[in-house]
């Protein structure tokens, strides 16, 4: 059972690299969301898509962008990386039944931009 | 703006005893979901309990409840006799009617022997 599925999982930066996240799902979601995690500031929303071929801003869109060429597909991508971007990227997908359905989570990836 | 508040940073409780973790929410929309997930320190993100805005009776799962004051805008969760294995990082979120699944800061739970 993969469930969501992000790589890499460990990645170090410098600071104007690129870099882009993968975020894969076998469950056939409509909804995935990219989250960041840092200290003290829970899970802020960076982009979401509610469906193949859509995406739109979350709380904190400012320096990525995003892709869902695929279903099961959901492309985070730092431009040129910055040290207020080191942290760890959470996504997740939801079936999206009304209001209920749960999110699923991958298991984070830690991005450290030095 | 739409948010999410716990007010609770940091909490210590008895093994055994009940604990009651705090989260109130903004928003205008009518239609919302709330949710409750727990982050082991091993780092996954673990769903809990679900709450409707129209659902008339609290949720409840296993030792989990979530205690909803819709008037008030707030959705407590409740856990009936902790144990060890509840000490962890606990978020509570709200699904928005435009798909937006926005979350807490979050309460570190500490469960002492």
């Amino acid at each position: 059972n993969a469930g969501v599925t992000q790589t890499p999982k460990f990645r170090v930066l410098k600071t104007g690299q690129s870099m882009t996240l993968l975020c894969a799902q076998d469950m056939n979601h409509e909804y995935m969301y990219w989250y960041r995690q840092d200290p003290g500031m829970g899970l802020r929303l960076i982009h979401y898509s509610v469906g193949e071929g859509t995406t739109a801003k979350g709380e904190v869109p400012d320096g990525y962008n995003v892709s869902r060429l695929k279903k099961q597909n959901f492309l985070l991508g730092l431009e040129s990386a910055a040290p207020s971007q080191t942290s760890v990227y959470f996504c997740a997908s939801s079936s999206g039944q009304g209001f209920s359905g749960e999110l699923f989570f991958g298991e984070g990836s830690r991005l450290t931009v030095l | 703006a739409q948010k999410i508040t716990q007010t609770q940073p940091g909490m210590f409780v008895q093994e055994k005893e009940a604990v009651t973790l705090d989260c109130t929410y903004d928003t205008s929309d009518q239609s919302y979901g709330l949710f409750w997930y727990k982050q082991p320190s091993s780092g996954e993100m673990i769903f809990l309990i679900y709450q409707g805005s129209y659902d008339e009776q609290n949720a409840t799962e296993g030792r989990y409840s979530l205690n909803f004051q819709k008037a008030r805008k707030s959705a407590n969760l409740v856990i009936s006799a902790s144990q060890l294995g509840d000490s962890a990082m606990y978020f509570c979120a709200m699904r928005r009617r435009d798909d937006k699944i926005i979350f807490g800061k979050g309460t570190r739970l500490h469960i002492l022997p």
